[in-house]
């Protein structure tokens, strides 16, 4: 059974509008959750990282964290074409700190 | 600021070939990792290292092997490629001293097509 799971599978937006993407974990000992990036036909690039309860602003994107739940979500205002991506979840967990599981994605499609 | 190379780029193999993709990274980082991403979809773990010569299967390793002789390279072996097989196979590194150090640092990724 995945340990990260993602939705949606797909996310169709337009220029402007605000994206959501969610993400959970069905494992209790996970301890952070990291999102990243990966543009077609690109390598996957760390975006945002959450280690804690509440919320994260960088730029127009947002990271919420609800450790109880395990779930994070990520969300993008004012969402621009060049956001156009595979956008992976990824945990860690503290019984086996060296790998980072990943979810198997939400594709964002921003249309102009 | 470091990097991470593979190569080759892209890999066209036959069926039943071993194929072998590599990976050098300057970080001095002490994990290294083989992920598989089929099309559009998430990456599956295939092996990881936490020091040379340190080897531990992911959840993908079936038909793989790898090797890392030195701390700044890691090798994956496709030991017998599937006809029709199309994959990109991406190589990572990390501190792997967890927490805030968990995260990853990403090769560019070997285009694998098996005709």
């Amino acid at each position: 059974q995945q340990k990260v799971q993602q939705s949606p599978e797909s996310l169709i937006v337009p220029e402007g509008g605000m994206a959501s993407l969610n993400c959970t974990s069905s494992d209790r000992n996970v301890d952070y959750f990291w999102w990243y990036r990966q543009h077609s036909g690109k390598s996957p690039k760390m975006l945002m990282s959450i280690f804690s309860n509440g919320e994260k602003e960088e730029g127009r994107f947002t990271v919420h964290l609800n450790k109880a739940s395990l779930h994070t979500s990520l969300h993008i205002r004012d969402s621009q074409p060049s956001d156009s991506a595979l956008y992976l979840c990824a945990a860690s967990i503290w019984t086996n700190y060296n790998v980072l599981y990943f979810g198997s994605g939400t594709k964002l499609t921003v249309e102009p | 600021g470091g990097i991470i190379t593979q190569t080759p780029k892209f890999l066209i193999g036959q069926e039943g070939q071993k194929l072998t993709l590599k990976c050098q990274q300057n970080f001095n980082h002490d994990t290294m990792y083989w992920y598989r991403q089929d099309s559009g979809k998430g990456l599956r773990l295939i092996y990881y290292s936490i020091t040379e010569n340190d080897l531990q299967k992911g959840d993908l390793s079936e038909g793989y092997d790898a090797s890392r002789e030195k701390k700044s390279s890691f090798s994956l072996t496709v030991t017998s490629a599937q006809k029709n097989e199309m994959a990109v196979f991406l190589c990572a590194s990390s501190m792997g001293t967890g927490g805030a150090n968990s995260d990853y640092t990403f090769g560019s990724g070997t285009r694998l097509l098996v005709i």
